[in-house]
């Protein structure tokens, strides 16, 4: 069974660019996380799924990031325009949509990089 | 407030030695604790989760409410056990909805 996938594994872009990340979560969960680990920090929840309903997205930092999961299948994590400290690992995961729905299997990340 | 505490940013210890790692936790609600583990260029797996009260890879960690702590254990460490460790609080909201919230992360180096 494939894991969860995550695209690009590492993205290094100029301040003020935009970059797209992209997370395909296990076939058949509908929970789907965004999480990121900025440098020096622990990593943060940024928001959540339920197939295509955004069902918690109080983690996201601010209006510069847009998170979408047209269909309720992948999702993507726009940033636009990136800023520096946007550097970071950012994580996606998915879990099932009864039982422990906080058993959730990681991705092996995005290292983005904004210079 | 909800946070997740690891005092240490690293622990070094000689294989065969005890390991513990610390994690503390705040929060009003019914806890719900796990360990993950990311060894090195794997992705993030959960080791361990307090519910299930089980032993993985030799290690085991149990919830002490009073203490507030959920610290990891394992009698005798192996060099493969090298990695780094996330205590982590899972938080349930309304309509099903959770998250995860991590400590900082505890660096284990278990030396030859």
């Amino acid at each position: 069974e494939a894991g969860v996938t995550q695209f690009p594994s590492h993205s290094v872009i100029e301040k003020g660019q935009t970059v797209t990340l992209r997370c395909d979560p296990i076939s058949g969960h509908d929970n789907l996380y965004w999480y990121r680990r900025v440098m020096g920090k622990e990593i943060k929840f940024l928001l959540h799924f339920v197939k295509e309903s955004k069902q918690d997205e109080s983690g996201m930092p601010n209006n510069r990031f847009l998170a979408e999961r047209t269909g309720g299948t992948y999702s993507t994590l726009k940033v636009q325009p990136a800023e520096l400290e946007d550097s970071g690992v950012y994580f996606c995961a998915s879990s099932l949509r009864k039982g422990p729905i906080l058993e959730a299997f990681f991705g092996q990340g995005t290292r983005l990089t904004v210079v | 407030a909800q946070r997740v505490t690891q005092p240490e940013k690293l622990l070094s210890v000689f294989k065969g030695a005890p390991v513990e790692l610390k994690c503390n936790y705040s929060y009003s609600g019914s806890p719900e604790l796990f360990w993950y583990v990311q060894y090195s260029r794997q992705r993030l797996q959960l080791l361990l989760r307090h519910i299930s009260r089980e032993s993985i890879k030799g290690f085991t960690a149990d919830l002490n409410k009073g203490e507030t702590s959920f610290h990891l254990k394992k009698p005798f460490a192996q060099e493969e056990d090298s990695a780094m460790y996330y205590c982590a609080l899972g938080v349930h909201g309304s309509s099903n909805t959770g998250k995860l919230i991590f400590g900082q992360g505890t660096t284990l180096q278990v030396k030859p």
